[in-house]
């Protein structure tokens, strides 16, 4: 597609269950990133993904929460155990790794979780 | 670690009016600074970006800011507001431990009043 991808737009889940969220990056875009957007927070860095390894976790908030890339290309973002604290909106984005700090970003997957 | 600061969460200007969203980088090397924005229910998207080639940086929409080594500062203005400028601006900075890693600022929210 033409831009960034996510899905899905909207989940509502229970505390304690299980979520999986995805993106599919811009075609030829080398490099993904996983940001969190909380009301009052701002954005908070995640996951950073070179090809389909990831040189900088350092955002993941505990060990509940992980993501892989495979091929290349669409990235999972899996919640294990979720908690009331993780609903937020989850934005990935992605670039050419070469050219410095243009991101483009997906619209979200605003994940609720009661 | 490379951080940004935007003064004032709310801004609200009278259409016609100059735009100034505020923004100062803590960096002890120059830094390559970033304007984006948050279009209600979109993905945020690059407005501007700074990279040492020109203090004075333009943008879309007419949207522009200079870069003050002398104050650390990165502000956005605009001369003239217009209502579809009313969204949520964020300044950004990008990392040091490389990989095109953006920590951005809390955001400053644009109201434009008739």
């Amino acid at each position: 597609g033409a831009g960034v991808s996510q899905s899905p737009s909207n989940k509502v889940t229970e505390k304690g269950k299980d979520v999986e969220l995805r993106c599919d990056p811009i075609s030829g875009h080398t490099a993904l990133y996983w940001y969190r957007q909380s009301l009052g927070q701002g954005l908070e860095f995640l996951i950073y993904f070179q090809g389909n390894s990831a040189p900088d976790k350092s955002g993941l908030p505990s060990d509940r929460f992980s993501a892989e890339r495979t091929g290349g290309s669409v990235s999972t973002l899996t919640i294990q155990r979720t908690q009331q604290e993780d609903s937020a909106v989850y934005l990935c984005a992605s670039s050419l790794a070469v050219v410095a700090g243009e991101l483009f970003f997906g619209e979200g997957s605003r994940l609720t979780v009661l | 670690a490379q951080s940004v600061t935007q003064l004032g969460s709310h801004v609200s200007v009278s259409e016609g009016a100059l735009v100034l969203l505020r923004c100062n980088y803590s960096s002890s090397v120059p830094p390559y600074l970033f304007w984006y924005v948050q279009y209600p229910n979109q993905g945020l998207q690059l407005l501007l970006k700074y990279t040492s080639a020109a203090t004075l940086v333009k943008g879309i929409n007419g949207f522009e800011a200079e870069f003050k080594k002398s104050e650390t500062s990165f502000h956005l203005t605009k001369p003239s507001a217009h209502m579809s400028d009313a969204a949520e601006y964020f300044c950004a900075v990008i990392s040091t431990g490389g990989g095109n890693k953006l920590t951005f600022g809390t955001g400053t929210q644009l109201k434009v009043e008739l």
